[in-house]
Order: structure tokens, then sequence, then C-alpha cells
């Protein structure tokens, strides 16, 4: 199957500071990549859908100027968490589709697990 | 907005028991996908179904779509220690994004 890595795997940064994610398409060119969120125990919850060459989308509650989301490439997009503070630590997974069409599976990357102390 | 319930949230089992999740979505979907997470893992796809009625098999996993296209189910036959992980179920509503269900957490116990 096709290839979502991301990185880093684990990150722990101090509150106020600003942390990257890269998610990337290794074997196909993704159009969107989408980024999640997953607290300990429970569901993947949408924070935006990424699209390469545009804004991001962002779903309702979720700050725009607080994650940063750029997808500069058809294989690359990253999230930024900006002044992290310790209520941002989770678990951020991003996906991307093979195909153009509005149907198909997901292929998500490892996840990234943020600590903010 | 569209929403997706699964039950059970958790469910132990023994070992060769049989175990189901349900799925209902509050909106008719235009598929629903099924991911497995094992424990510190990422979801991996299971399957698609698309039809209305539809019943797919792998080998002992069986996924149904509902008539209405509102509701899915997974059925896993004579469990294995291999299956322990949470399913979720995910729609897609016509919007490119999925929708997730809140998972159901699978513990076999051997």
């Amino acid at each position: 199957g096709a290839v979502v890595s991301q990185h880093p795997s684990r990150v722990i940064c101090k509150s106020g500071t600003s942390v990257k994610i890269e998610c990337r398409s290794l074997d196909f060119q993704a159009t969107t990549m989408f980024w999640y969120r997953q607290f300990p125990k429970q569901s993947l919850m949408l924070m935006a859908t990424s699209n390469e060459g545009s804004k991001a989308t962002y779903e309702q509650g979720v700050e725009k100027d607080k994650f940063l989301i750029n997808h500069a490439s058809l294989t690359l997009s990253t999230l930024t968490v900006t002044s992290a503070h310790p209520e941002d630590s989770s678990f951020y997974i991003c996906s991307a589709a093979r195909t153009a069409i509005n149907t198909g599976e997901l292929f998500f990357g490892e996840g990234s697990r943020l600590t903010v102390l | 907005g569209q929403q997706v319930m699964q039950i059970p949230q958790y469910q132990h089992v023994q070992e060769g028991e049989d175990f189901t999740t349900y799925c209902n979505s509050s909106t008719t979907l235009s598929n629903i996908q099924w991911y497995k997470q094992r424990p510190g893992g990422h979801p991996v796809f299971l399957i698609q179904l698309v039809k209305s009625g539809e019943v797919k098999k792998q080998k002992r996993l069986t996924f149904q779509f509902g008539e209405a296209k509102k509701n899915s189910s997974l059925h896993i036959t004579a469990t294995q220690t291999t299956d322990v992980g949470t399913y979720f179920c995910a729609g897609q509503g016509g919007r490119r994004a999925l929708t997730f269900g809140s998972g159901t957490r699978l513990q076999v116990q051997p």
C-alpha cells in the first residue's frame, strides 16, 4: 500500500515554543492531506484539510492561527503548533488519499505525539 | 454536522468468541470505511463499503453496510489475540474528509 511518513514521531517542548510536524506521501502525489488530532483512548478528530497550493480548510473550533498548515508541494504538508501550551499535548496524525476523486482509502502517517511541558 | 457513533465503546472477549461493533451515522453516507488501530499505532485501512446493503468478508471479518446507508457493522468470528485493537468506522457524506466514529476497543483474553 501507499506510504505516508510523519516526522517527528515524538516531540517534547516547553510551553510557548512552536513545533512543526511534517507529513510526506512517499510514493504518490497527494493534492489533499488531512490533519487529525487524537486524545488518549478517543477517536480521531479532523482538524483541517490541507490543499496543495491553497489555504487549508479548518474545522469549526480549530484555531487557524494556532495550527498553521502549509501544503507546499504534492508530497508534503506541515502542521505548526504555534505558542504551544500543555493543553495542546496530543497525538497528531496526518493522512492522504491516493485518488483525486471524492471517495477512497486514506493512508495514515505514523502519528506525532506532542508533549508540552 | 455529521456525527458517527459506535457501540460498544469497549469489549473484552475470550479468545475464540465472536465480536461485533456497530456504527451509526446521523446522515446518509456515500461510503463507509473501517480502520483498525493497534495500541500505540496509527489507523490502518481495512475495507470500504459503498453500496446499500453491501456485505464484504475478509477471512474472519464480515462487514455490512445498511440498506439506508446510515449504519454499518463489523463482525469478527472466533477472535484471536492478534485482533486486539480499536476498530473505527469512518463515514463519508459527500465531502472529501472522513468523519470517524468513536471507536470500539477490543481486548482478547488468551
